[in-house]
């Protein structure tokens, strides 16, 4: 079955950019009706959706952290990516990629997280 | 403050039935039946319970059940267990600008 992995830097500096990278395994990202987004969760804290990306490179952002999100897929690599810029330490969560149904329907697939940490 | 509203928490004992209520907006828990249940175990990531307000993904234990009155959706966990206890959240779609809200989620306890 499909499985999801992120990777990147635990440890970001504030004002730099947070980078990370999520695999896709067991499927493929070029797959109709379904979109990959980021979700974070602040320590002790609930979820938030941050973005997501089609495979045809049709994305769609958090208004919140809109300016300063960038998503984008290497459909070559089965890979998307995060990139969020001038972190503070509000944006210390635990990210996570995940699979989307439709376009808002439901999360089916997660991956395990990545602890980042916006620290000097 | 997150956009949907839950409980902080419940609790119940071993074999009773617990529900969580979801409260929305009439622009997101109102306008669609796209409100989905996540479970979080500590130190875990989110698992699908409910999609569509009331559908179970193959593997969910009937158990779980999911309902939705105007503004407000529901998780019903019936005949308790130990392995139940854990972090739920809920979440609606609200649109093509915001797509996606979650609850604050709901702390189950097992007594």
């Amino acid at each position: 079955q499909v499985q999801l992995q992120e990777s990147g830097p635990g440890l970001v500096k504030p004002s730099e950019t947070l980078s990370l990278t999520c695999t896709v395994s067991g499927g493929s990202v070029i797959i109709d009706s379904y979109y990959w987004s980021w979700i974070r969760q602040p320590p002790g804290k609930g979820l938030e959706w941050i973005g997501y990306i089609y495979y045809s490179g049709t994305t769609n952002y958090n208004p919140s952290l809109k300016s300063r999100v960038t998503i984008s897929v290497d459909t070559s690599k089965n890979q998307f990516s995060l990139k969020l810029s001038s972190v503070t330490a509000a944006d210390t969560a635990v990210y996570y990629c995940t699979r989307d149904r439709n376009s808002g329907d439901y999360m089916d697939v997660w991956g395990k997280g990545t602890t980042v940490t916006v620290s000097s | 403050q997150s956009a949907l509203t839950q409980p902080a928490s419940v609790s119940g004992s071993p074999g009773q039935s617990i529900t969580i209520s979801c409260t929305g907006t009439s622009s997101d828990v109102g306008s669609y039946n796209l409100v989905s249940w996540y479970q979080q175990h500590p130190g875990k990531a989110p698992k699908l319970m409910i999609y569509e307000v009331s559908k179970r993904p193959s593997g969910v234990s009937n158990r779980f059940s999911g309902s939705k009155s105007g503004n407000t959706a529901s998780l019903t966990i019936s005949g308790l267990q130990a392995e139940d206890e854990a972090d739920y959240y809920c979440c609606s779609y609200a649109g093509t600008s915001t797509y996606v809200v979650f609850g604050g989620g709901t702390k189950l306890t097992v007594l």
